[in-house]
Formats: structure tokens, C-alpha cells, sequence
């Protein structure tokens, strides 16, 4: 089966644009999480997303948004992007919100420039 | 929050040989325990977990302790095999999809 797909793999922004990233989950899954990668911070928690409301909120400032829609798939939104930005951007989703059966997508890389 | 310390950051070893990494939490109240696999331009993959119930699991080569009291667990990797380089993470969850992750272990198996 199909597994978690992010799109796009790749994006160029220039510094105060803003971007939207999207995720499909796994077929029957309805939990989405979204993690920020960098090399200096590592993975770390944005939000989470169960039945087109979000559950859980990292510490990220609100530039940072996303939702979720009625089939699952969820978006991220970063608006007035900074160079700081630039990092891989992971979803993962699993069947429910608490199930450990959570798979990974291989991410969006974005560089802010 | 929770904060998990990982070591090494790096980790070199010859085909054949053992792999361990380490991994401490703050957080007592932590219960689940993953370990993820993440190979270039690839997601982390979950290869193998623990829950705070039990104090080791094994899965073929891969094998996980968990010590509650001292609150650190650590991925023991058997026979490694160059198909084994990646950077390896581990987290701590408190029963949610907010997991957080350890810095991360590149490990690289010589042939």
C-alpha cells in the first residue's frame, strides 16, 4: 500500500515569501503529525492533527500553521519565511491519535533564501 | 518537556561487529520508546520500540533495553552489515504522537 506522500520533495522560497507544504497520509490512517529536521535542532514537534483538529502544538511561533481536511490529508503553512526556516519537513500519520504504528514521509526540503 | 541526550553522535565499526547507542530521558512519566532508521533523502523508518512495561525487546539483530530507574535505553545492533549506515534517533513519548527525538547517531559499518 501506498505509503505517507509529501509533496513537494523540493522547494526554493526567498525570505518573506510564504509557503504551503502538503501530506497524504497512509490509506485509513487519520492522525498527522508534522516535525521540523535540522541539522542544529534535530527533530522537532510542530503539531498534530486528529479529525480536522489539532490535538498538539510544539513550540514553534505562529508563522508556523497547518490543518488538517476531512479526508486526512493535511497541510503546513509557514508564512514570512525566514532563512532560519530551511529545514526537512516530516510528516507522519498513523491509524489514530496515542496508536504507535506511525510512519514517516520522506519529507519536504525547503531552503529559504 | 521531556529532553532526550543521545550518544555517540557518530559511530564507526567493523562489518561484523556490535553497535550500541544510548540514549537518556528527564521525563519519568515517558512510556514509549522508538528507535528510527533514517538513510539519505529518506524519512525516519521505525525499526524497533519498547514500551515502559517491559525491559527488553529483540527483534532478529536489533535489540532494545530499557532501564526505567536510571531512565535510559539503549539499541544494541548484532552482526552488523554495511546496509546498517544511516543515522539512527531515538525517542520518548508520554502515550502521544508528540515524540522527542535524540540528536542522532550516524553509524557507519566498514566493510
Amino acid at each position: 500500500k501506498a505509503g505517507v506522500t509529501q509533496t513537494p520533495r523540493y522547494l526554493i522560497k526567498t525570505r518573506g515569501q510564504q509557503v504551503t507544504l502538503s501530506c497524504s497520509p497512509i490509506s485509513g490512517h487519520r492522525s498527522v503529525s508534522w516535525y521540523q529536521q535540522t541539522p542544529g535542532q534535530g527533530l522537532q514537534f510542530l503539531f498534530e492533527y486528529f479529525s480536522e483538529t489539532q490535538r498538539n502544538k510544539g513550540n514553534f511561533p505562529g508563522r508556523f500553521s497547518g490543518r488538517q481536511f476531512s479526508n486526512s490529508r493535511s497541510e503546513m503553512n509557514v508564512s514570512t519565511l525566514e532563512l532560519g526556516d530551511s529545514a526537512l519537513y516530516l510528516c507522519a500519520s498513523s491509524l489514530v491519535p496515542n496508536d504507535y504504528g506511525y510512519t514517516f514521509g520522506s519529507g519536504t526540503r525547503l531552503t529559504v533564501v | 518537556g521531556e529532553n532526550v541526550e543521545q550518544h555517540p553522535s557518530t559511530l564507526s565499526v567493523q562489518e561484523g561487529d556490535s553497535a550500541v547507542i544510548k540514549c537518556t530521558y528527564s521525563d519519568s512519566a515517558s512510556n514509549y520508546f522508538p528507535w528510527y532508521k533514517q538513510e539519505l533523502g529518506k524519512g525516519p523508518q521505525l525499526i524497533i520500540d519498547i514500551r515502559s512495561n517491559v525491559g527488553e525487546k529483540k527483534d532478529q539483530r536489533i535489540a532494545v533495553t530499557l532501564n526505567k530507574t536510571a531512565k535510559h535505553f539503549s539499541l544494541h545492533i548484532t552482526e552488523t552489515q554495511p546496509e546498517d549506515s544511516a543515522v539512527y534517533f531515538c525517542a520518548a513519548s508520554i502515550g502521544s504522537n508528540q515524540f522527542y527525538f535524540g540528536t542522532g547517531t550516524s553509524l557507519t559499518v566498514i566493510p
